[in-house]
């Protein structure tokens, strides 16, 4: 079965800083590896998501994720974090069952931005 | 109405009590999800429906029961909870057989007194 490990659960950071939230999975065959954001009182968005090709992605605020087979990892990135960015982040790895892709979450990170 | 929406966005309710979480998504999408959210730990996944059908339960306990009338519709029925069953109640939707993401729902908080 597949698993997900958020090492960090909480970050902090000062607005304009850089940011990487970890993500590390356990996953027999290729992933389908998604990271999700979720702002106070909100249901999760999806920022990114890797399913093969390039191991670099973009995603949606200016988020970006390296996808490391040997590492079986999937670290989340931003050059400068705004104070809007203050969330919970989940890492997700998706497996096939029943006829979706049903992602599995980490516990996620939750994200503080000091002004 | 865009995306996927959850009636109530709150709810208070006794332990002995019936009462129906709603969700509805607008995206044309053929499968449909309840999560819960517990604080301080990882999303549960409750139960899985593909083309109305439900393909997973994860040894969720009785006192909650689903419901998927068609596809853009999914319930939750809730009678006799626990406190510990108070949490965060997630639906998402996405399309059933690809690989493609979901879409969740602002949540309801649900509080057993």
């Amino acid at each position: 079965a597949q698993s997900v490990t958020q090492p960090d659960i909480h970050i902090t950071v000062s607005e304009g800083a850089s940011l990487e939230l970890r993500c590390n999975y356990s996953y027999g065959a290729t992933p389908y590896l998604f990271w999700y954001v979720q702002s106070p009182g909100q249901g999760l968005q999806l920022l990114l998501k890797y399913f093969s090709g390039d191991t670099l992605v973009q995603g949606i605020k200016g988020f970006e994720a390296e996808f490391k087979r040997s590492q079986s990892s999937f670290n989340l990135r931003k050059p400068s974090v705004h104070w809007s960015d203050a969330a919970e982040y989940f890492c997700a790895v998706g497996a096939p069952s029943g006829g979706s892709y049903i992602p599995t979450f980490g516990r996620g990170t939750s994200l503080i931005v000091h002004p | 109405e865009t995306g996927v929406t959850q009636t109530p966005r709150h709810l208070v309710m006794g332990m002995t009590n019936k009462k129906s979480l709603k969700c509805e998504q607008h995206l044309g999408h053929n499968a449909m999800y309840w999560y819960k959210q517990s604080a301080k730990k990882p999303l549960e996944l409750m139960f899985v429906y593909n083309f109305k059908e439900q393909t997973e339960n994860n040894s969720v306990p009785s006192r909650f029961s689903p419901e998927c009338p068609n596809s853009s519709h999914l319930f939750l029925h809730l009678h006799t909870l626990q406190p510990e069953d108070s949490a965060l109640y997630l639906c998402a939707s996405s399309q059933a057989g690809g690989r493609d993401e979901q879409y969740f729902g602002p949540g309801t908080r649900l509080t057993v007194t």
